[in-house]
């Protein structure tokens, strides 16, 4: 299994909290991604890097922002939690060598109450 | 821009019978298709993909996927299904080093 880890697992938290997920790899890969998971959508790409400090917004990119000051780490804020962005988020990674396959993290379940 | 139809949301199904799930996507030059697989209350994990060569690729565990560039699809087709089987299957289309994803197939499996 490829290294990627995310912290913390599971987060409830409460409206209009800010709230920083982990992900961190072991793999040197290039490309790291967010996704959010919800019932009837599939997967949706909130932000992803191509290297240190280089990002771009997904299709669900609002109420989220990214940093990546380092390689193996990939943080996603969520500036002021909303009930809205109750869901499980993945973390995915690829090394952007062609059409390259995307390993995953465990995922966070996240709660805004 | 890429797109990619999962046809079912849910496909039951008996233990030890065939079982097909359905993947269409938007035409494109060229095509890059993954099926991934995800157990309850895990992540996704790579089924199985088609990058070019033989349309038809398998996986370890007997699932295997053929690509029809004319009718733009990559079911995934697996002669007999086991209760392990039971997790939500997703296709997905590369597009400028992103996946484009469908919603997802939920296959369940009836002893």
């Amino acid at each position: 299994d490829a290294g990627i880890t995310q912290s913390p697992r599971h987060k409830v938290t409460e409206t209009g909290t800010p709230v920083t997920l982990r992900c961190h790899q072991t793999e040197n890969h290039r490309y790291m991604y967010w996704y959010r998971q919800d019932p009837g959508h599939g997967l949706r790409l909130i932000h992803y890097s191509y290297g240190v400090k280089d990002t771009d917004k997904g299709e669900v990119s609002d109420g989220y922002s990214v940093s990546r000051s380092k390689t193996e780490d990939f943080l996603l804020t969520l500036e002021s939690a909303t009930s809205s962005q109750t869901s499980v988020y993945f973390c995915a990674i690829s090394s952007g060598q062609g059409p390259d396959t995307q390993y995953f993290g465990p995922g966070t379940r996240l709660t805004v109450l | 821009a890429q797109s990619v139809t999962q046809l079912d949301s849910q496909v039951p199904v008996f233990e030890e019978a065939p079982v097909e799930l359905r993947c269409n996507y938007s035409s494109s030059v060229s095509v890059y298709l993954f099926w991934y697989v995800q157990y309850p209350n895990q992540g996704l994990q790579l089924l199985l993909k088609y990058l070019s060569g033989s349309t038809l690729v398998e996986s370890i565990n007997g699932f295997e996927a053929e690509f029809n560039k004319s009718q733009t699809s990559f079911h995934l087709r697996k002669p007999s299904v086991h209760i392990s089987d039971t997790a939500e299957y997703f296709c997905a289309v590369s597009s400028n080093y992103q996946l484009i994803w469908g919603a997802g197939t939920k296959l369940i499996i009836k002893p």
